[in-house]
């Protein structure tokens, strides 16, 4: 099972809101990660966390604040977001397992509408 | 048909032909690759993966072939079915580099009935 849920599916939120998103995995990875997409264009990767620890920041905005409560579950708590911060946000996995082929499993994607 | 993964192209085959989809990775020091398959609406799709040390690796109906000389990546799709339009991307990662992945901007791959 390579299965990575994510909730919700769709989200609009205004500036002043406070939401977060949710990430859930079950295959013991001890890696997770968020990316945010734009139309047509590639993932981006924006926090990556290793065995419950925040490993890499990609200079993302204070508006995003990550959190990994345990080793299968990742939020991405926003605050104060731009209209322009409208997007899909994806999370992935991985078992970190320090060998080369360490593959990231991607969740469906939270659809981000910003008003 | 064929494609060159550096902007977002389109590539446009029929039914039951053969795709194959470029993609020019920008670092020498990458030592695996992915492809990945989106549809609309959905998160990337793991469809078969390289390390730097193979040319070639086969899956089921599709092949990736790797030529580290000029940083070039292909993913080839054997009988092409409706099912398999969707947009693909490789990803490039260097062995401690953080895990990080780096996407490639895809290519739109319509299959014509």
């Amino acid at each position: 099972d390579t299965e990575v849920t994510q909730t919700p599916k769709h989200l609009v939120m205004g500036m002043t809101n406070k939401k977060s998103l949710k990430c859930e995995q079950h295959m013991g990875h001890r890696a997770m990660y968020w990316y945010k997409q734009k139309a047509k264009k590639p993932p981006e990767l924006m926090f990556v966390y290793s065995y419950e620890k925040l490993s890499i920041n990609e200079s993302v905005p204070s508006r995003f604040s990550p959190e990994c409560p345990n080793s299968s579950l990742l939020n991405l708590h926003l605050h104060a977001l731009q209209p322009e911060d409208s997007a899909l946000y994806l999370c992935a996995s991985s078992q970190m397992n320090l060998v080369v082929t360490d593959t990231q499993y991607f969740g469906p994607g939270t659809r981000l509408t910003v008003l | 048909g064929e494609s060159v993964g550096l902007h977002l192209p389109t590539l446009s085959v029929q039914e039951g032909d053969n795709s194959i989809i470029n993609c020019a990775y920008s670092n020498s020091a990458s030592d695996y690759f992915i492809w990945y398959k989106q549809e609309s609406g959905k998160g990337p799709q793991f469809i078969i993966d390289i390390r730097s040390n193979m040319d070639k690796r086969q899956g089921q109906r599709v092949t990736v072939l790797l030529n580290k000389t000029v940083k070039h990546l292909s993913l080839q799709i054997a009988a092409t079915q409706p099912g398999d339009s969707a947009v693909y991307f490789c990803a490039e990662k260097v062995t401690g580099g953080g895990n990080k992945l780096t996407f490639g901007t895809g290519t739109q791959l319509k299959v014509e009935l």
